[in-house]
């Protein structure tokens, strides 16, 4: 079936580091690929999506790349803010159906 | 525009009880899907509901089960509660469904079963 494996946090970084949020999945066909951020207290929120292989998400700074030949959406940004602390939930849908496997999700927590 | 509205936010019930979550979806959304969020599971699918018909379903037993109205709210219901549904439920609109990939959370109602 469908899985999806994203690093284990809390990753904590300073202000203004490099961020890189590992995930890999197996699906069948050609999935979508998504990642969500579920900030404290609030339902999640879509960050970013790549639909076929090579397409690049962007948003708020956030961008991650669809690469078939090693199942993975890294989910990167070059300068972390405090305001980006959160919870990024890495997910896809397995060829043929749209609904969603998510991973575990990964905690990040960015100190001033 | 108004977010996606869950209640009650926060519910304790005896495991044997039933319990009903509400969902309101954003204004002119005909979609809602629900999850159920636990530490040990993550994040799972349980079924979406699109103009008052179930269109998807996860795995999950019988004793869940949802509906949906013709102002496309929603209630999701558990019955015969287990300690292992205590968990945060999630409720998510959309415009078209799942297949538009747009969906929008809301903050979810936490169930704890004792």
């Amino acid at each position: 079936g469908n899985s999806v494996t994203q690093m284990e946090g809390p990753v904590t970084l300073s202000e203004e580091a490099f961020l890189t949020i590992n995930c890999t999945y197996t699906a069948t066909g050609y999935p979508s690929l998504f990642w969500y951020v579920q900030y404290p207290g609030e339902g999640l929120q879509l960050l970013l999506k790549a639909t076929k292989a090579d397409d690049k998400g962007s948003n708020k700074g956030f961008e991650a790349t669809y690469r078939k030949e090693t199942t993975s959406f890294h989910l990167e940004k070059g300068s972390v803010q405090v305001s980006d602390s959160a919870v990024y939930f890495c997910a896809s849908t397995s060829g043929g159906s749209y609904i969603p496997t998510f991973g575990r999700g990964t905690s990040l927590i960015v100190h001033p | 525009k108004a977010g996606v509205t869950q209640t009650p936010r926060y519910l304790i019930k005896t495991r044997g009880q039933q319990v009903t979550l509400s969902c309101s979806p954003i204004s002119g959304h005909r979609s809602v899907s629900w999850y159920q969020q636990t530490p040990g599971q993550g994040l799972q699918f349980l079924f979406e509901y699109f103009s008052e018909t179930q269109r998807n379903k996860g795995n999950f037993p019988g004793r869940f089960s949802g509906r949906q109205f013709s102002n496309s709210r929603s209630e999701m219901n558990v019955s015969t509660l287990e300690l292992g549904d205590s968990a945060l439920y999630l409720c998510a609109s959309s415009l078209e469904g799942l297949s538009s990939y747009e969906q929008y959370f809301g903050p979810g109602t936490r169930l704890t079963v004792t």
